[in-house]
């Protein structure tokens, strides 16, 4: 049962436009969500978190927004630019703040088109 | 500053050989430790966490076990590989109640 799904396998943007990248997830106990960025054969890298009490939370070209009744969280990137070409996953916890476990959703392939 | 080590960064095992992958964690006591690993063309799956030394929690049964001898090493073995065992995996650590951050990974490729 995949609890936290990236229902688009792959998206493609030209590069100064807006990416926004989704995720739905099922269970209603997540209270944490985060965003990962992840090139090939490295580490995801931590980008972006909102926990349930907020409905957005921006960094720079990075906002997350999070729509609880429709369990729907969205990472909006803009302008977007080469270097943001990599897989972003989307990720959830129902303990707080990610304390012991993360469920990851399958990934989103970012190609930003110069 | 936090740094995460993982070895060795690319691995070849032919199938019913041991394995020993390794992690550790500078600039930081106690962490809550964390191995994933990525199958081709999938997510990540939590494999097993630890939040103390000789803690260890298992997500999923398999063919792996994991072990954490000092406070901030954690290992990932299994006594006879499988063809299934070839993967992506991942070292994550956490301090207590924040997000998590990962190793560089190790590529393992079972023949």
């Amino acid at each position: 049962d995949q609890q936290v799904k990236q229902n688009s396998p792959s998206l493609s943007v030209q590069e100064g436009r807006i990416s926004i990248l989704n995720c739905d997830y099922t269970n209603s106990m997540f209270d944490y969500f985060l965003w990962y960025k992840k090139y090939p054969a490295e580490g995801p890298t931590f980008l972006i978190s909102i926990s349930s009490i907020k409905d957005k939370n921006e960094d720079g070209r990075f906002t997350v927004f999070l729509n609880k009744s429709a369990k729907h969280l969205s990472l909006h990137i803009v302008p977007s630019q080469p270097g943001d070409s990599a897989v972003y996953f989307c990720a959830a916890s129902a303990q707080g703040f990610g304390n012991e476990k993360l469920t990851f959703g399958t990934g989103t392939r970012l190609t930003i088109i110069p | 500053s936090q740094t995460i080590h993982q070895w060795p960064a690319t691995l070849v095992q032919p199938v019913g050989s041991p394995l020993s992958l390794e992690c550790t964690v500078e600039g930081t006591s106690n962490p809550n430790l964390y191995w994933y690993r990525q199958a081709a063309g999938r997510g990540l799956q939590l494999l097993f966490y630890s939040v103390g030394i000789g803690q260890i929690s298992s997500e999923v049964p398999q063919n792996l076990s994991a072990s954490r001898p000092q406070d901030r090493q954690f290992i990932l073995s299994s006594k006879k590989l499988l063809l299934s065992d070839s993967g992506f995996y991942l070292c994550a650590w956490a301090a207590d109640g924040e997000t998590q951050y990962f190793g560089p990974g190790t590529r393992l490729l079972v023949l």
